[in-house]
């Protein structure tokens, strides 16, 4: 049962536009929420977080939203570059008491930027 | 900063054996590690969380005797795969906290291990 989900497995998007990314989750549980990109065969790489008593951080050309109450996030790319072509990751952990929690993932969306 | 490796990159092993992975924090000291699972075209699977002294803790449906993991240092975690069957074939990626940087629960991850069961 996914309880995080990336619901578009890829998305086109031409250069210089804005690219929104969009996860839902189900867990009410989460309370910290993250956007990773990955390369095939690689590691993910940390773009962006956002606690569950926000509703907005931005960075450079990164911003996340947060919707608490639809337990929906989106991630935003504006500008969008060629190299913003990868596949995005949104993750979500849960508050166990102060520790650090393993991350649950959704499946993930194919970002292609056209020139 | 917040660098972390694994090794080795990829593997090939015949069914039956045991497949070591490393995994380290080059910059940092990572008193918790993790460790997860990707099959193609799926999420990453959290298999386990991997405490600096202490025992591992295994997610729903990862069997602990098969999956050995070492978390010896606040440096270095292992994963050890014992007795490797085909289906175990798979991205192995690891991932460390570093306490002193990012915000509550930003994990950097390693580059990743492909494994190949034959």
């Amino acid at each position: 049962d996914q309880q995080v989900k990336q619901n578009s497995p890829s998305l086109s998007v031409q250069e210089g536009r804005i690219s929104i990314l969009n996860c839902d989750y189900t867990n009410s549980m989460f309370d910290y929420f993250l956007w990773y990109k990955k390369y095939p065969a690689e590691g993910p790489t940390f773009l962006i977080s956002i606690s569950s008593i926000k509703d907005k951080n931005e960075d450079g050309r990164f911003t996340v939203f947060l919707n608490k109450s639809a337990k929906h996030l989106s991630l935003h790319i504006v500008p969008s570059q060629p190299g913003d072509s990868a596949v995005y990751f949104c993750a979500a952990s849960g508050d166990s008491g102060g520790g650090a929690d393993g991350l649950t993932f959704g499946k993930g969306t194919h970002l292609i930027i056209q020139p | 900063g917040a660098v972390v490796s694994q090794h080795p990159s990829w593997v090939i092993c015949k069914s039956g054996t045991s497949v070591k992975i490393e995994c380290r924090s080059l910059d940092f000291q990572a008193t918790t590690m993790f460790w997860y699972r990707q099959f193609p075209k799926q999420s990453l699977m959290l298999m386990a969380t991997s405490n600096e002294g202490s025992k591992a803790t295994y997610e729903q449906g990862v069997e602990k005797d098969k999956f050995l993991i070492n978390h010896a240092s606040l440096t270095l975690s292992t994963l050890t795969v014992t007795s490797a069957h085909p289906e175990d074939s798979s991205f192995y990626i690891c991932s460390a906290r570093d306490f002193h940087r990012g915000g509550y629960n930003e994990q950097f991850f390693g580059p990743g291990t492909r494994l190949t069961v034959l």
